[in-house]
């Protein structure tokens, strides 16, 4: 059975901290993607990798970074964790060429006071 | 860019109506159209994936159209059921390796 899970499924951090939101996925997958859900906007890209060490931008990469180690591995990073990231994020795995087809981590629902 | 927007935002329904969902994007040249189901607090499943040359898919109790040329998708669903409340999301694929998606519809089948 395929999996990608979640570091955590909620989270409480305060303004100014650093956050790391680590995903890992068990299907040897070279794309990986970073996904922020809100109420009304649905789901818009942060950041994907399509590769160990290569990363691109997505439509909202502001206040966020990432890092891709490992294959299986692609954490997202807020450097200083401001109340407008409070938020859904949703991580995600495919192949190179199925874009179309993710597999997607059950959230983790972050909290910024 | 491209941009997807969905119709209803919420919707609810006693059981056993027929329903539709709507889907509407800007850019027609698209690869395909997916649709997926979001239970509360979870990840995404997919549904249906409609190929660009496509014009329809079907699972089960739902079907899913696509109308490139007017930038519109449907997904119908017969016989609803309360196991069918959730947030329904359709997405698109362009010539990039990202997918769009539109806002989601809330669905609630009532018994």
């Amino acid at each position: 059975d395929v999996k990608v899970t979640q570091s955590s499924r909620y989270l409480v951090k305060r303004t100014g901290e650093k956050v790391f939101l680590e995903c890992v996925q068990d299907m040897d997958h070279e794309n990986m993607f970073w996904y922020r859900q809100d109420p009304g906007l649905g789901l818009r890209l942060i950041y994907f990798s399509y590769d160990v060490k290569m990363k691109e931008k997505g439509d909202i990469p502001e206040g966020y970074s990432v890092s891709r180690e490992k294959k299986e591995r692609f954490s997202l990073i807020l450097e200083s964790a401001s109340t407008n990231q409070t938020s859904m994020y949703l991580c995600a795995s495919s192949l190179p060429g199925k874009t179309y087809e993710q597999y997607f981590g059950p959230g983790t629902r972050l909290t910024v006071t | 860019k491209q941009e997807v927007t969905q119709i209803p935002a919420a919707l609810s329904v006693p059981e056993g109506e027929n329903l539709v969902l709507n889907c509407s994007f800007t850019d027609s040249a698209i690869y395909n159209l997916q649709w997926f189901r979001q239970d509360p607090g979870k990840g995404l499943t997919s549904l249906l994936l409609i190929q660009s040359s496509q014009r329809e898919q079907t699972s089960g109790r739902l079907n899913a159209s696509l109308d490139k040329s007017s930038g519109r998708s449907t997904l119908y669903i017969a016989a609803s059921q309360p196991g069918d409340s959730a947030t329904y999301l359709c997405a698109v694929q362009g010539s990039g390796s990202r997918l769009t998606f539109g806002e989601g519809t809330q669905l609630t089948v009532n018994p």
